[in-house]
């Protein structure tokens, strides 16, 4: 079965750049689009990006994806961190199958 | 403002059904891929099903046969009808987007809770 892997956890200071990996565990991550999505707690999750590198209106471009097919992984960068962008993140793509899958959420902490 | 509201949610038995709705504003549900993703408690995001604006539905292996995704044109609303429920089924469920390359965005719902316990 087709996996998303992502880092448990991340920290960063505000004002610097993260980037949270998603590896695919195999096949090609480029062959589907990769979406990634942040849940503040308490909170429903909402899209930061789509069909690996859109950016819904109201996102700031601060935030950003990307696609390494070498890796066979995906990215989501986020520049000049804001401590309301602590949150969990995940990444989500399809199987073969068409069916989706999620990581397993990365938590962002900004300190 | 585009929005999906879904309703329900509620407490359940071990092998009831239940029928979750998520009603559209601003959006046509119909002309869109459509899909269900669940959030048990304290864990991550487990995607559910899709249905495609063509009607094609798919499952995830835990669900299938038991879950059945569907949607009414006229009332703009997606459905998830639950059957043979599982305390493991317990969750928020999300009326969520499925995107395909439209190159167009679909907002979330902000989920309603299914509990199935005795």
């Amino acid at each position: 079965n087709f996996m998303l892997t992502q880092p448990h956890s991340v920290s960063e200071s505000p004002g610097k750049t993260v980037t949270i990996s998603c590896t695919g565990s195999s096949g090609s991550i480029a062959s589907n689009y990769v979406q990634w999505y942040q849940q503040r707690p308490g909170s429903a999750p909402t899209t930061v990006i789509y069909e690996d590198n859109q950016r819904p209106s109201g996102v700031p471009d601060r935030f950003s994806g990307s696609i390494d097919s070498s890796s066979n992984s995906a990215s989501l960068t986020i520049s000049g961190l804001k401590t309301e962008d602590e949150a969990d993140y995940y990444c989500q793509s399809y199987d073969s199958s068409n069916r989706g899958v999620f990581g397993g959420g990365t938590k962002l902490t900004v300190l | 403002e585009v929005q999906l509201v879904e309703s329900g949610g509620g407490l359940v038995q071990p092998g009831g059904s239940l029928r979750l709705s998520c009603a559209a504003s601003g959006f046509t549900v119909s002309s869109n891929y459509m899909s269900w993703v669940r959030q048990a408690p304290g864990k991550g995001l487990e995607w559910v099903s899709v249905i495609y604006s063509g009607g094609s539905t798919y499952y995830a292996d835990s669900v299938k046969g038991r879950f059945t995704i569907s949607r009414d044109n006229s009332k703009n609303t997606l459905y998830l009808q639950m059957n043979s429920l599982r305390a493991e089924d317990t969750a928020v469920y999300y009326c969520a987007p499925y995107y395909y390359g439209s190159g167009s965005y679909s907002p979330w719902g902000q989920g309603t809770l299914v509990t199935v316990s005795s």
